[in-house]
């Protein structure tokens, strides 16, 4: 069985201030790893995932995420945040079947 | 690529109607998921093909729902009779796991179809 809980449904940041976005994860099995955005009335968009190539992952838009198997977590951060990086993100992981489960979601706003 | 397809983007209908949700996937992809997103239980897995044969339904809520997919490029979700409490947006995605050793499980979504029930 595998299983994500995203710490915080809401977070709040200023514009330039670092955004960290929590996600501890259980699996049964060694772990993919995967961060999602969804913007308003659009799909889900892949920013970047884990695949035991490295611990710390780089994705799109300056987000990065860092793999740590002693605390199960896989917390994205991003140094600067802009504007546009307000959405909700979505933490997943596939581990033993193909289809990901998601965690419950943190809606990230970015304040002037 | 046009990226997975689903259709109607937006869908009203009154309790009891039949309702039918379609999606297209990536072409070449093998493995074909619905999920649907609430605000009370986020997103949840209801079904996922691979090669066009369903492999778990565990998570369709009831007979009410029914999902096919008769060939690689076209799948439906159907659900008779539609209810109050199925309103929500269903996504559907698609991905490929063909290269043994680049299993990465990362999951395409289409841009949903939002579903209202009165």
């Amino acid at each position: 069985a595998q299983s994500v809980t995203q710490l915080g449904s809401h977070v709040s940041v200023s514009e330039g201030a670092l955004v960290l976005l929590r996600c501890n994860y259980s699996s049964s099995v060694p772990p993919y790893l995967f961060w999602y955005v969804q913007y308003p009335n659009q799909g889900l968009q892949l920013l970047l995932k884990y695949t035991s190539a490295a611990t710390l992952v780089k994705g799109i838009n300056g987000f990065e995420a860092e793999f740590k198997k002693s605390e199960t977590s896989f917390h994205l951060t991003k140094p600067s945040a802009h504007m546009s990086d307000a959405a909700e993100y979505f933490c997943a992981v596939s581990g033993a079947r193909r289809a990901l489960t998601f965690g419950s979601g943190t809606r990230l706003q970015v304040q002037p | 690529d046009a990226g997975v397809i689903q259709s109607p983007r937006h869908e009203v209908t009154e309790m009891g109607q039949e309702v039918t949700l379609r999606c297209k996937p990536i072409s070449g992809h093998d493995y074909l998921f619905w999920y649907r997103q609430t605000m009370m239980r986020g997103l949840e897995l209801l079904i996922y093909f691979n090669n066009n044969v369903p492999i778990d339904d565990s998570g369709m809520p009831e007979d009410r729902f029914s999902a096919k997919m008769p060939n690689a490029s076209f799948s439906t979700l159907k659900i008779q009779p539609s209810e109050p409490r199925d309103s929500a947006v269903y996504f559907c995605a698609s991905s490929l796991y063909a290269v043994v050793g680049q299993d990465t499980g990362e999951l395409f979504f289409g841009e949903g179809s939002r579903l209202t029930v009165l």
